[in-house]
């Protein structure tokens, strides 16, 4: 069972470069997300989404934008990346808010230069 | 909108001692409350979970965690933790009336079992 995969799961960036992170999930889940992870900041919601079609905002969402143009994928893209995008970029899915559960991808390690 | 506090950002503890993480949240409205684990290099898992019924959950590996409506916390215990335990904890929180929530994490807590 693959769960959730991230891709890239390594990166490193020049300043002002963009790229994107995909996430892909093979349990029929309606909600995705996408958080950041960084030391003594905990994990902090980028983007999210409750269904197909939809995007919704988290608590740091400058700087990066989101799709869901499948069920399956939630991408996260960078248009210009700042150093301050350094982190790890974890995603994560659940089918419904009250079964509680979210299942989270390996993570994927950004560095910008 | 939500929030979580952990007290905490580290927590030392000798082996076979009992340990206590806390965890407040904020809500103006009923709530989902979850303790997830994340070991070195890994991403996270989930400990436990409270959605409602009974007031103490019982999670994996020997955790348990008590819902405080009064005090809004959702603290996390085990009576006797072993060197495995060693990793950071995060609580969470999402508000359950709305369907189209989001899930808030704390900034985590980091066990540190002594030997």
């Amino acid at each position: 069972n693959a769960g959730v995969t991230q891709t890239p799961k390594f990166r490193v960036l020049k300043t002002g470069q963009s790229m994107t992170l995909l996430c892909a999930q093979d349990m029929n889940h309606e909600y995705m997300y996408w958080y950041r992870q960084d030391p003594g900041m905990g994990l902090r919601l980028i983007h999210y989404s409750v269904g197909e079609g939809t995007t919704a905002k988290g608590e740091v969402p400058d700087g990066y934008n989101v799709s869901r143009l499948k069920k399956q994928n939630f991408l996260l893209g960078l248009e210009s990346a700042a150093p301050s995008q350094t982190s790890v970029y974890f995603c994560a899915s659940t089918r419904v808010l009250d079964t509680g559960e979210l299942f989270f991808g390996e993570g994927s390690r950004l560095t910008v230069l | 909108a939500q929030s979580v506090t952990q007290l905490d950002s580290q927590v030392p503890v000798f082996e076979e001692a009992p340990v206590e993480l806390r965890c407040n949240y904020s809500s103006s409205v009923s709530v989902y409350l979850f303790w997830y684990v994340q070991y070195p290099n890994q991403g996270l898992q989930l400990l436990l979970k409270y959605l409602s019924g009974s007031t103490l959950v019982k999670g994996i590996n020997g955790f348990e965690a008590e819902f405080n409506k009064s005090q809004t916390s959702f603290h996390l215990r085990k009576p006797s933790v072993h060197i495995s335990d060693t990793a950071e904890y995060f609580c969470a929180v999402s508000e359950s009336r709305n369907r189209d929530d989001k899930i808030i994490f704390g900034k985590g807590t980091r066990l540190h079992i002594l030997p």
